[in-house]
């Protein structure tokens, strides 16, 4: 069975500083890796994802993620942070099994982001 | 393009009633899914509807059911509603195949008294 943890409910950073944001997953096969973010009384947004290829994938509004297979690890980072970047975190799996067939996505809990001005 | 719109975006029942939400795709997608949103559970996954076949479904109860229509539209039902179903419903849609991502629509907030 596929799982995604994300370890920190809250990350709070301030204004202009490095974000780091912190995923791990669990599956049988190979994983699709997304994240997602939701603004308050908005819905949820795609901000990038890992299918293939490079290990550092770039995503909107500046953020970047780092898919590490020997960790199973998929952070989120962004170089210098924005007070509007405070928002709620979402990291998704999919688990795409050799013997094929179609997984569901399965999401973190989430992780709060309060960018401190 | 237009977004994925939900409707009704609030309602209100009672409980031991019945509910269905309607959710409809962004053009062109094919996939979409239902979860459903609570502060303490997170998303969780309700199903997942490919050209009007179910493909995948989560662990809730069989008073959970959707469907999808040939014009990708698609509605979810819940029957016989607990206190518990109080929640955020969203519906996602993608295009077709597991590397796309998903396009999330404002939810409906449905609320059981």
């Amino acid at each position: 069975a596929q799982s995604v943890a994300q370890p920190e409910d809250q990350v709070n950073v301030a204004e202009g500083n490095p974000l780091t944001v912190k995923c791990t997953y669990s599956v049988s096969g190979n994983p699709y890796l997304f994240w997602y973010v939701q603004y308050p009384n908005r819905g949820l947004q795609f901000l990038l994802k890992y299918i293939t290829g490079d290990n550092l994938v770039k995503g909107s509004y500046g953020f970047e993620a780092e898919f590490n297979k020997s960790q199973t690890s998929f952070h989120l980072k962004k170089p210098s942070a924005l007070v509007s970047d405070s928002a709620l975190y979402f990291c998704a799996v999919r688990d795409i099994l050799r013997s094929g067939g179609y997984q569901k996505v399965t999401f973190g809990t989430g992780t709060k982001l309060q960018v401190i001005p | 393009k237009a977004g994925v719109t939900q409707t009704p975006r609030y309602l209100i029942k009672t409980r031991g009633q019945q509910v269905t939400l309607s959710c409809s795709p962004i053009s062109g997608h094919r996939s979409v899914s239902w979860y459903q949103q609570t502060p303490g559970q997170g998303l969780q996954f309700l199903f997942e509807y490919f050209s009007e076949t179910q493909r995948n479904k989560g662990n809730f109860p069989g008073r959970f059911s959707g469907r999808q229509f040939s014009n990708s539209r698609s509605e979810m039902n819940v029957s016989t509603l607990e206190l518990g179903d109080s929640a955020l419903y969203l519906c996602a849609s993608s295009l077709s195949g597991d590397d796309y991502e998903q396009y999330f629509g404002p939810g409906t907030r449905l609320t059981v008294t």
